[in-house]
């Protein structure tokens, strides 16, 4: 069956730059959304439609897709931005989520 | 405010069924496509199932590990969607969640607070 591939864990410096990418066979033919969790929070919808933020999503967070892989961009990276970070796409009428990548902010 | 609310979680035996409801406001449910997700503890996301619209004929789908033994409904007139599962496993053991699919953008923009079915023995 179809997966999308994320790395587990992902560090980065506070004010620096994280990458989180997500990779799928059949990525570049379906959007891709990215979702955010905290600790003991419901997920929250920060990228939709590969590189679009929602209203109230800070301008630090970003999207792209090159090919079959879409990546998450956080610019100056703050300790709030720690958490558990998903992308999601489409097969047919089945959603998609990646393994999570948690993001480590040292 | 747009609020889902879940509710109906709890402790069964393994073969055993549950209801899950879904209760939205803030938005005009009969247009809403409802999704349900589910997240085992520690683990990552799944999604479970989805149903839409009236004007979409109610379609539903799901995902291959619960064809068969779950099935999503909904209630127009009670803005509520519904989660039956039966035949239920130790690995259907999850936080269920249910989101509003975006139809804009193309993505799930409202989550619920999930609502805790532990399928043991």
């Amino acid at each position: 069956s179809y997966e999308v591939t994320q790395p587990p864990s992902v560090s980065v410096s506070p004010g620096q730059t994280a990458s989180i990418t997500c990779s799928g066979d059949k990525l570049g033919n379906k959007y891709v959304a990215w979702y955010q969790q905290k600790p003991g929070q419901s997920p929250m919808l920060v990228i939709y439609k590969d590189d679009r933020r929602p209203s109230g999503i800070p301008e630090r967070f970003s999207g792209s897709i090159s090919g079959n892989t879409a990546t998450l961009t956080i610019s100056g990276t703050q300790g709030m931005d720690e958490a558990d970070y998903y992308c999601q796409s489409w097969d047919s009428s089945t959603a998609l989520f990646g393994g999570g990548t948690k993001l480590t902010v040292l | 405010e747009v609020q889902l609310v879940e509710s109906g979680g709890g402790l069964v035996q393994p073969g055993g069924s549950l209801i899950l409801s879904c209760a939205v406001s803030g938005i005009t449910f009969r247009d809403s496509t409802i999704h349900w997700v589910r997240q085992a503890s520690g683990k990552g996301l799944e999604w479970v199932g989805r149903i839409r619209s009236n004007a979409y004929s109610f379609a539903t789908a799901y995902a291959a590990s619960v064809e068969g033994r779950f099935t999503i409904s909904r209630d127009d007139s009670k803005n509520t969607a519904y989660l039956h599962m039966n035949s239920l496993k130790t690995e259907d053991t999850a936080v269920y969640y249910c989101i509003r699919f975006g139809e804009l953008e193309d993505a799930f923009d409202i989550w619920g607070q999930g609502t805790m079915v532990t399928v043991s023995s």
